[in-house]
């Protein structure tokens, strides 16, 4: 069966970077893009970003761009995404999310928190 | 980018009860649109794709209908554990992907 398993929570300080991991299994990883959405707490769903895992190419929400970065190892069926320059907006549970036209399936989410 | 408008923002109803939301689109996205449940400290789960085909597993009480501009997921028979918040995404020109703002779902 389909499963996305990220990494575990963080807490990091404001100017600092994140690199959060999604694995995926019970799939060809490079056949699906893998996108990132975002949700603060008590809030809605943002879009982050999206990568195609056979290319490599990858694109963000422009409010996201010039501080994300989105890389894969398909070698270990694993994608990335990082963000940096980190500020307390940014505290919020990543999820990533494989899509097949609209998102099928989710990872189980990790919660980044940024605080000083 | 396409802007999805959902409505409302929450609502409150009986078990049995018929429910409706809406999701309007900034311009025609065909039939490019998701329905999503979400309950506290879950990853959404997808109930509907393509507008109105019902996700494999989803209770039949759940169906949506629509396409370019306005879109609804109607919840028929309400149930106790259909107590969540629903979210609408839209994928017609992806990327980007854009959801609409949720709608929470109370049982009276």
């Amino acid at each position: 069966q389909v499963q996305l398993v990220q990494s575990g929570a963080e807490v990091k300080k404001p100017g600092a970077s994140v690199k959060v991991s999604c694995k995926a299994s019970g799939y060809t990883f490079t056949s699906y893009d893998i996108n990132w959405v975002r949700q603060a707490t008590g809030q809605g769903l943002e879009w982050v970003g999206w990568m195609n895992p056979n290319s490599g190419n990858t694109g963000s929400a422009q409010k996201f761009q010039g501080r994300v970065t989105m890389t894969r190892d398909t070698s270990i069926n694993t994608a990335y995404m990082e963000l940096n320059s980190l500020r307390s907006e940014d505290t919020a549970v990543y999820y990533c999310a494989r899509v097949d036209g609209s998102i099928d399936y989710w990872g189980q989410g990790t919660l980044i928190t940024v605080s000083s | 980018d396409i802007q999805m408008t959902q409505s409302p923002s929450s609502l409150s109803a009986s078990v049995g009860d018929r429910v409706t939301i809406t999701c309007r689109a900034s311009q025609g996205i065909r039939n490019a649109l998701g329905w999503y449940q979400q309950k506290p400290g879950k990853a959404p789960k997808r109930l509907i794709y393509v507008a109105s085909s019902l996700q494999s597993g989803v209770p039949s009480r759940f169906s949506g209908s629509g396409s370019g501009t306005e879109f609804t997921l109607t919840i028929n028979n309400l149930q106790p554990e259909d107590c969540a918040t629903y979210y609408c995404l839209q994928h017609d020109n992806y990327p980007p992907l854009a959801f609409g703002g949720g709608t929470k779902v109370e049982i009276k």
